[in-house]
């Protein structure tokens, strides 16, 4: 059992706007900034969308954004296309014990 | 441009120690502004953070409460690289197993990945 919780799949229409949620506790998503997000197309290691809980690298589109509530960070992508369709792991900082902790991923369809 | 590398075995025996090697090209194992990290991945797990190793005014390591007491994260400055042992692997430590760079709080650069099984 991963140590955030993620819903296991979202589905969305090209065009439209999906939200991804990440809950955890005081002690990693909502004691510290430091939430990225990762896409995963298959047999392909994860790439960066959002760092920082809001931060985009350079390179990923702006259709990408990130933001947090209290101990939920969550992960929107806006005009959905179909290269989007892929799986998506939130990751936050928890601390000295376990610096780094992982949700369970996300599949998302593209209709 | 920075690349890790990685190399060992895809198959361990139950009981025995799991061993992989990364190399990097591009940076240094020794820089100031990065650490130096083993995630794994299986479809029972997800992505699990497993440890790091990084170098500020000295080396640290820290590692994952759930295999702190089997494994070791090492650097070698010699070859410009860091290693993973996780020993008395059982079934359950079959994965995927990344060597990541984590810099300004994201891991920005993965290894290809190694699918080690744990298997007689």
């Amino acid at each position: 059992q991963s140590a955030l919780t993620q819903p296991r799949s979202v589905s969305g229409s090209p065009g439209q706007s999906v939200t991804i949620s990440c809950t955890g506790t005081s002690s990693d998503v909502g004691g510290h900034n430091y939430v990225s997000w990762y896409q995963q197309h298959p047999g392909k290691t994860p790439k960066v969308m959002i760092y920082g809980i809001t931060k985009r690298p350079s390179g990923v589109p702006d259709r990408f954004s990130g933001s947090k509530s209290a101990n939920t960070a969550s992960l929107t992508i806006s005009g959905l296309q179909g290269e989007d369709e892929a799986d998506y792991y939130c990751c936050s900082y928890a601390g000295s014990n376990t610096p780094w902790v992982f949700g369970g991923g996300t599949k998302l369809t593209v209709l | 441009q920075v690349q890790l590398q990685q190399s060992g075995p895809g198959l361990v025996k139950p009981s025995q120690t799991l061993s992989l090697t990364c190399d990097i090209s591009g940076d240094s194992v020794s820089s100031n502004s990065a650490t130096w990290n083993w995630i794994r991945q299986s479809p029972s797990r997800g992505l699990e953070w497993l440890g790091r190793t990084y170098l500020t005014s000295k080396w640290y390591n820290e590692y994952a409460l759930s295999v702190k007491s089997r494994i070791t994260i090492k650097p070698d400055t010699s070859k410009n690289q860091f290693s993973l042992a996780l020993n008395s692997v059982t079934p359950e430590d079959t994965a995927v197993y990344y060597c990541v760079r984590e810099r300004n709080t994201f891991f920005d650069c993965w290894g290809q990945g190694t699918l080690v099984t744990v298997s007689s």
